[in-house]
């Protein structure tokens, strides 16, 4: 199980900051993954971090983002900075490093001032 | 470049059966998909896996109204015996030299 966390308002220009707690498995293996969905539009891959700190990401998105892996603490987290209206959308975490074969529920992140 | 086509929209009678399909672009023919279901208002949650020589793992729990199928740079999704619930976004979703790419998805209606 997947579950997102963070703050739901971020202000323009800041730094949008998430993290998805894994419980339920390890998160010593595989691939975690952030995706977004603006409001009313498709699934928009983010990027992802390899258990081993090993990450890639979204050309589109690259020179902003940030994602990196807490074993200890079981969790991964999404750093996206510079941040615009355009940024607003639902963040989902996800497992897998081919099909995506775990999800959470979302988060809501709403840029604005 | 990895490009996966979708057409945006499909619809069927209740009871009756939905086929949708899914084109990997050019040069990729031979990829692997994800079927992905994402209810209104709620996240996707991960129907099959589906290979290019047609066979399939579905996700756990996901009926066996749920099936798929290949043939060339197509993958297919056909649900069978709609259900006023299969009434969603259905996205295919694809991997290769590091990313992951998702179609626009087919936004299914239940007549």
């Amino acid at each position: 199980q997947l579950q997102e966390s963070g703050p739901g308002l971020v202000k323009p220009s800041e730094t949008l900051s998430l993290t998805c707690t894994v419980s339920g498995g390890s998160i010593s293996s595989d691939s975690w993954n952030w995706i977004r969905q603006p409001p009313g539009k498709g699934l928009e891959w983010i990027g992802y971090v390899y258990y081993t700190g090993i990450t890639n990401y979204n050309p589109s998105l690259k020179s902003r983002v940030t994602i990196s892996v807490d074993t200890s603490k079981v969790q991964f987290s999404l750093k996206l900075n510079s941040v615009t209206a355009a940024d607003t959308a639902v963040y989902y975490c996800a497992r897998g490093g081919y099909d995506l074969d775990a999800w959470g529920q979302g988060i809501l992140v709403t840029v604005s001032s | 470049q990895l490009v996966l086509t979708q057409s945006p929209s499909a619809s069927a009678s209740l009871g009756a059966s939905v086929k949708l399909t899914c084109t990997l672009s050019s040069g990729h023919t031979t990829y692997a998909v994800a079927w992905h279901q994402q209810q209104p208002e709620k996240g996707p949650r991960v129907l099959m896996r589906l290979n290019s020589d047609g066979s399939y793992n579905r996700g756990a729990g996901i009926p066996d109204r749920f099936s798929g199928s290949s043939s060339g740079a197509e993958r297919y999704l056909t649900i069978s015996s709609l259900q006023s619930e299969d009434e969603a976004d259905y996205y295919c979703q694809t991997w290769g030299a590091g990313i992951q790419v998702f179609g626009i998805g087919t936004k299914v209606t239940v007549l």
